[in-house]
């Protein structure tokens, strides 16, 4: 199984909604990543967990809120956000950081915030 | 991080070889080069990576030059189903976090 599931995969919410996205892989990968990516752009790098333990933020606000509950398992929590971060999220996981070659990486979930 | 720069987009026909160049002139002894595809509302797929001469695999060749300051991805005889944005990353390739995308080429492939 080289797959990597987000759920779900359109989400519609209003800027005082608070909703969660859900990533999952069962690859034993131990390094997991979320990706923002707007249209016509490329990803642009959120959050990296490294063994279940943030270890990246790229200065993100925090009305994004990760959380790794298990190896497994990759969340984002959205809380009061703006019109502007109507966009593609990206979940992605490498076998491990200090050895990876190669990101699989999840559908998205299409975020629009009204 | 090492910069990359690609085409902003390439058109190329049916059946042919098409070849996407990235520079990265400030590349690091340790950093591999890696390229992803990517087609609309789905996330990036690995295609291929490389450190220095030649890769290939069964879906594309990877050319570096000795200086490294440069590689070229190949696609064999595309098809339609090639039309897509092709992203090249050059990074540590012990640590995936190290990898960032550049603005990518946007590849159309006409019948």
């Amino acid at each position: 199984d080289t797959e990597v599931t987000q759920t779900p995969k359109h989400l519609v919410m209003g800027m005082t909604n608070k909703k969660s996205l859900k990533c999952e892989q069962h690859m034993g990968h131990r390094a997991m990543y979320w990706y923002k990516q707007k249209a016509k752009k490329p990803p642009e790098l959120m959050f990296v967990y490294s063994y279940e333990k943030l270890s990246i933020n790229e200065s993100v606000p925090s009305r994004f809120s990760p959380e790794c509950p298990n190896s497994s398992l990759l969340n984002l929590h959205l809380h009061a956000l703006q019109p502007e971060d109507s966009a593609l999220y990206l979940c992605a996981s490498s076998q491990d950081p200090g050895g990876g070659t190669e990101a699989f990486f999840g559908q998205g979930t299409r975020l629009t915030v009204v | 991080l090492a910069k990359t720069t690609q085409p902003i987009s390439m058109d190329s026909y049916e059946g042919q070889e098409v070849n996407i160049t990235c520079s990265h002139n400030n590349i690091a002894t340790n950093d591999y080069i890696t390229w992803y595809q990517q087609f609309p509302s789905q996330g990036p797929r690995f295609i291929i990576q490389g450190y220095k001469t030649k890769v290939t695999n069964e879906v594309a060749s990877l050319f570096i030059p000795a200086d490294r300051k440069s590689s070229t991805l190949s696609l064999p005889r595309v098809s339609l189903s090639d039309t897509a944005v092709y992203y090249c990353l050059v990074g540590d390739i012990s640590n995936f976090n190290k990898f960032y995308f550049g603005s990518g080429t946007k590849l159309n492939v006409k019948p």
